[in-house]
Formats: structure tokens, C-alpha cells, sequence
């Protein structure tokens, strides 16, 4: 079983739509939970970081952690066409390896 | 200020041959991570300086890969002899803060494709 799993896509949704990310991982140890974005061609910038079990809100994404069922989801509010890229799911224990998960391409459709 | 600042940016090389992947971190960050992404997998630690020195390389595939920090400053990854499955994009990051995730910043990624 992989430690993170993650639906590679691709999501396609219209604009101004509601996306909904998620990730599920096995193991329990992780303490970090983190959302990255990448663009084609560029490095993985992170957009949103959780530490442990909760809720984060910034701007138009929530990020949402939910350590009993080992589930993560990442929520997108209306939606843009430049929110279109792959979004990479990603944890850690208390050390410095992230783990990813393989990430979801979403186009959001103009 | 300039990010992580990695070259070259693309590589063609030959099974066999040698290729040298060089990254220049954030001034000031101690800390210098290598992660690749192979084909169709995720992306994956291969090892972690801080400042010289090795903090953890247990992501390292196998012996062709050689990472050095000198000066505790730029970075090498060299791959010799590369094999096919080498293939991928290979990304530096650096942090000033250790053990936690949110402070990582990543580089565009050296692309290297090895035919």
C-alpha cells in the first residue's frame, strides 16, 4: 500500500465551480499536511500547510484534515482558469522528508 | 529576492554518460533538499543537506548518485553512469527552518532525459 494515495485526474470543471481535492494516506505518524500547486514546467509552490487534525481557511481554499480517517482535502471556492494546474497532496512526520502523493491535474474550464 | 535557482534547466544525455545537476538555494538557508520525479510516479526525497553536511540520504536510489554541498552554499547531483530509468526531473529545495514542511521552496526542476 502506498503511503499516500492521490487521484492523478484529470478533474475538469466549469468556472466558478466548487473543487474538491482529497488524499488519503496510511501512515498514522504524519503530523504535517500540506498542499502544493504546480504549474506545467515549474516547481511545486506550496499553498496551503495543517498541522494535524482541522480546518484552514486562506482566501478561497480550505484546506481540511481529518487524521482518524487519514483523509485530506483541499476545497477550491469559484474557481478560475488560472487556478488550472496540478495540485500535489503532501506530508511529513516530525523530520524533513515530505511525501507526496502523485497529484491531480485540474483544468477549470472558461 | 531570488529563489532556488537550479541548472541546467534540461539535459539529453546518453546511457552511459555522466550529467552534473547543480542547485543555488535561498541565500541564508542551511538547509538544501533533493527530491525527483520520475514518470508516472510521485515525487520522492532523495536526500537532505544541512549546511556540508549530509543530514539523511536515504532516498538516494543507488551509488551513481553523488550529492555534494561544498561551502555548505550551491549543491551537486551527479549521475554516473545514468541509465534510462534516471529519466525525470530532478528538484532542489531549500528551507531556513527544519521539521516541518511549510517553509520548503522549490526550484523549477532540472529535466533530465537520458536516451
Amino acid at each position: 500500500q502506498k503511503e499516500v494515495e492521490q487521484d492523478p485526474g484529470p478533474l475538469s470543471v466549469p468556472e466558478g465551480a466548487i473543487v474538491s481535492l482529497n488524499c488519503t494516506y496510511s501512515n498514522s505518524a504524519f503530523q504535517y499536511f500540506m498542499w502544493y500547486r504546480q504549474y506545467s514546467r515549474k516547481g511545486p509552490e506550496l499553498l496551503m500547510y495543517t498541522y494535524s487534525s482541522g480546518n484552514k481557511e486562506d482566501g478561497r481554499f480550505t484546506a481540511q484534515v481529518d487524521k482518524s480517517s487519514k483523509y485530506i482535502s483541499l476545497f477550491i471556492r469559484d474557481s478560475q482558469p488560472s487556478d488550472s494546474a496540478t495540485y500535489l497532496c503532501a506530508m511529513n512526520e516530525l523530520d524533513d522528508k515530505i511525501i507526496f502523493g502523485k497529484g491531480t491535474r485540474l483544468h477549470i474550464l472558461p | 529576492e531570488a529563489g532556488v535557482t537550479q541548472f541546467p534547466s534540461h539535459s539529453v544525455i546518453e546511457k552511459g554518460q555522466t550529467v552534473t545537476l547543480r542547485c543555488d538555494p535561498i541565500s541564508g538557508h542551511d538547509n538544501l533538499y533533493w527530491y525527483r520525479r520520475v514518470m508516472g510516479k510521485e515525487i520522492k526525497f532523495l536526500l537532505h543537506f544541512v549546511k556540508e553536511s549530509k543530514q539523511d540520504e536515504s532516498g538516494m536510489p543507488n551509488n551513481r548518485f553523488l550529492a555534494e554541498r561544498t561551502g555548505g552554499t550551491y549543491s551537486t547531483l551527479k549521475v554516473q553512469p545514468a541509465e534510462l530509468e534516471d529519466s525525470g526531473v530532478y528538484f532542489c529545495a531549500s528551507s531556513q527552518v527544519r521539521g516541518s514542511g511549510n517553509t520548503i521552496y522549490f526550484g523549477e526542476g532540472s529535466w533530465l532525459t537520458v536516451v
